[in-house]
């Protein structure tokens, strides 16, 4: 999955901190995704994002969760107070600026709430 | 809300076999892709179909849409264990007034290819 860069790959917090998970998209893409996946599951839609705007937050919770895409930089999520329940794999994906192109895929950030 | 249904959860088979996984969605799709995940890594692109009745072909793998654009089917020939993984199938929609959508995806189908 080269081109969409996230990081850190792994992040282990406590219950109660904040998580902050980095996606830069391929270069060249101007849309942004986050999707979360449990175990044995498909991934589910969070947030789409375009530079400085967000477009679709349906899909993450009302508390605790944002996310940004600054004109500058990468896409920040991040998880506030966090809880075990939040332990996943983020999963960020960009697509180009134009049309309905398929989206291409970090390798994700493993997240684990002790 | 578009629920996309896949089966078999679970596949194990031996090297050499073929199989079929399916997937099955609540609404018509706008635009159907079939992806791979491998452990540890994001899921990769196999194929996008959008055309009812349409059937695409990757060396092994053969995917075949359904007249009705709700169904979709793949089909492996000869698995060979690098075929291992969760094969997820999924849909893009996109918001009215933007240029690019979410995508929506089932919970897979997990294969193991045994040697």
């Amino acid at each position: 999955n080269a081109g969409v860069m996230q990081n850190p790959r792994h992040l282990v917090r406590r219950r109660g901190q904040e998580a902050r998970l980095r996606c830069s998209p391929m270069k060249g893409h101007s849309h942004v995704y986050w999707y979360r996946q449990l175990p044995e599951e498909g991934l589910k839609f969070m947030v789409y994002l375009q530079k400085e705007n967000i477009i679709d937050e349906s899909g993450m919770p009302k508390e605790r969760f944002s996310a940004e895409f600054p004109k500058e930089g990468p896409s920040i999520l991040r998880i506030q107070q966090v809880v075990r329940g939040d332990s996943a794999a983020y999963f960020c994906a960009s697509s180009p600026q134009v049309g309905d192109q398929p989206q291409h895929f970090g390798d994700g950030t493993r997240l684990s709430i002790l | 809300t578009q629920l996309l249904e896949q089966s078999p959860q679970f596949l194990s088979i031996q090297e050499g076999e073929n199989l079929t996984v399916y997937c099955n969605s609540s609404s018509v799709f706008s635009s159907l892709q079939w992806y791979r995940q491998e452990p540890g890594e994001g899921p990769v692109l196999l194929v996008t179909v959008v055309t009812g009745g349409e059937v695409k072909k990757l060396k092994r793998l053969t995917f075949q849409f359904g007249d009705a654009r709700k169904d979709s089917s793949l089909h492996i020939t000869a698995a060979q264990p690098g075929d291992t993984g969760l094969y997820l199938c999924a849909d893009i929609t996109t918001p009215h007034g933007t240029n690019a959508g979410k995508s929506t995806f089932g919970d897979g189908t997990t294969l193991t290819v045994k040697p």
